[in-house]
């Protein structure tokens, strides 16, 4: 069935250093994966994305990889601040016809200590 | 905030009992989706609504029902609730089949 796993659960960084976050998917037709970050309290924000006819994505300290071959995709963060500490999601839209579904992961617990 | 509007925020009730939650999307924004997020299994995929029929549906029990009306708020019915729906349940909203959606801010159900 449709399934992302996402590593490591928890993952802690001291400030300015880099995080990365992988996930790997099961269905190879997969087509679009974001990444969400969700702060204590608030619901999940989308802070990258990328769909499956690209390789790589940047926006300024984020970036997002993606190996359709192995089927994985990566977060990754430079130069990490306090304020990155929250729960990250990777999510996949499998290939189930005209629907926005989204498969997560477990989430991945960061935190960037000062 | 995001434009998505989740009430209430908070729900406590007994087991046994009905509860509904309510989801305003994004002005703008055709397609509901509802989410479950508990500690043991993170998020998972309830439904989907766009422009009022549903259009695609998760590993949704039996006793919870759903809903999009006409001005495209939709409703969540949780029924004859369990321990185990205690969990935070998630709204999302985006324009058609538009990629990476927008969460609301949840409502937190827990049944005693």
């Amino acid at each position: 069935g449709e399934n992302v796993e996402q590593h490591p659960s928890t993952l802690s960084v001291q400030e300015g250093d880099s995080a990365v976050i992988k996930c790997t998917y099961s269905d190879s037709a997969s087509n679009y994966f974001p990444w969400y970050k969700q702060e204590l309290g608030k619901g999940p924000q989308l802070i990258i994305d990328i769909r499956s006819n690209v390789g790589e994505k940047k926006d300024q300290r984020i970036a997002v990889t993606l190996n359709k071959t192995a089927k994985h995709f990566s977060l990754h963060i430079t130069e990490t601040q306090p304020e990155d500490s929250a729960v990250y999601f990777c999510a996949a839209k499998p290939f189930s016809g005209n629907t926005g579904k989204l498969i997560f992961g477990q989430g991945t617990t960061l935190q960037v200590k000062p | 905030d995001s434009g998505v509007t989740q009430t209430p925020k908070h729900l406590i009730t007994a087991t046994g009992q009905r509860v509904t939650l309510r989801c305003s999307p994004r002005s703008g924004d055709l397609s509901v989706y509802w989410y479950q997020q508990s500690l043991d299994q993170g998020l998972q995929f309830l439904i989907q609504y766009y422009n009022g029929e549903e259009r695609a549906k998760g590993n949704i029990l039996e006793r919870f029902s759903a809903q999009q009306f006409p001005d495209l708020h939709s409703e969540l019915n949780l029924s004859s609730l369990e321990l185990g729906d205690s969990a935070l349940y998630f709204c999302a909203s985006s324009t058609g089949q538009a990629l990476g959606y927008t969460f609301g801010s949840g409502t937190r159900l827990t049944v005693v």
